[in-house]
């Protein structure tokens, strides 16, 4: 069995101040991480992956998440955000059979 | 390369009425998913297709939910008769192989309002 979890359902933050999404997960075998990002009324566009390679994986418009086995987590961060970058966030874990569980999504706001 | 393409985009239907969802998957790929999000949720996998294999329906509703895959390519979606609670977006998606690694790219989702 897998699991994802996204410990913060909102986030908010100043522009120009780092982001920090927080993700956790349980999986059974060694999992692939995934963080999308899903702006109002469009499907979601991958961030980054991790698949068992280097555990700091840089992603696409400034973003990068560490994998931490000890910890099972997977989270994102971002030095300094951007009004663009105010969405929703979804970390996935991926097993080996082809079975994707989705967290329920942090909604990231970006304050003027 | 073109992305995911679904249709339609939006539909609004009275409850009872049936209504299916088009998807053509970016080509060559071989896994074809289709997922629902309610709103506020992250995507709940509906059906896992290898190419006219449907490897993964263990969610899918099959009292008034079917879908198909025909030749391995595009697939279609259909809900009869639809309820209320069927209200959600409906991700396709699509990936080159259904192994751990590989990237799922997602079309921008058909959004079903049942009245």
């Amino acid at each position: 069995a897998q699991s994802v979890t996204q410990l913060d359902s909102h986030v908010s933050v100043s522009e120009g101040t780092p982001v920090l999404l927080r993700c956790n997960y349980s999986s059974s075998y060694s999992p692939s991480l995934f963080w999308y990002v899903q702006h109002p009324n469009k499907g979601l566009q991958l961030l980054l992956k991790y698949t068992s390679a280097a555990t700091l994986v840089k992603g696409i418009n400034g973003f990068e998440a560490e994998f931490k086995k000890s910890e099972t987590s997977f989270h994102l961060t971002k030095p300094s955000a951007h009004m663009s970058d105010a969405a929703e966030y979804f970390c996935v874990v991926n097993t080996n059979a082809g079975k994707s569980t989705f967290g329920d999504g942090t909604t990231l706001t970006v304050k003027p | 390369e073109a992305g995911v393409v679904q249709s339609p985009r939006y539909k609004i239907i009275e409850k009872k009425q049936p209504v299916a969802f088009w998807c053509n998957p970016i080509s060559g790929h071989n896994t074809l998913y289709w997922y629902r999000q309610n709103l506020g949720q992250g995507p709940e996998l509906l059906i896992r297709y290898e190419n006219e294999e449907a490897v993964d329906d263990s969610q899918l509703p099959k009292d008034r939910f079917s879908a198909e895959r025909l030749k391995g390519v595009d697939s279609t979606l259909k809900i009869q008769p639809a309820e209320l609670g069927d209200s959600a977006v409906y991700l396709c998606a699509s990936s080159s192989r259904g192994q751990t690694g590989n990237t799922i790219y997602f079309g921008e989702g058909s959004w079903l309002t049942v009245v």
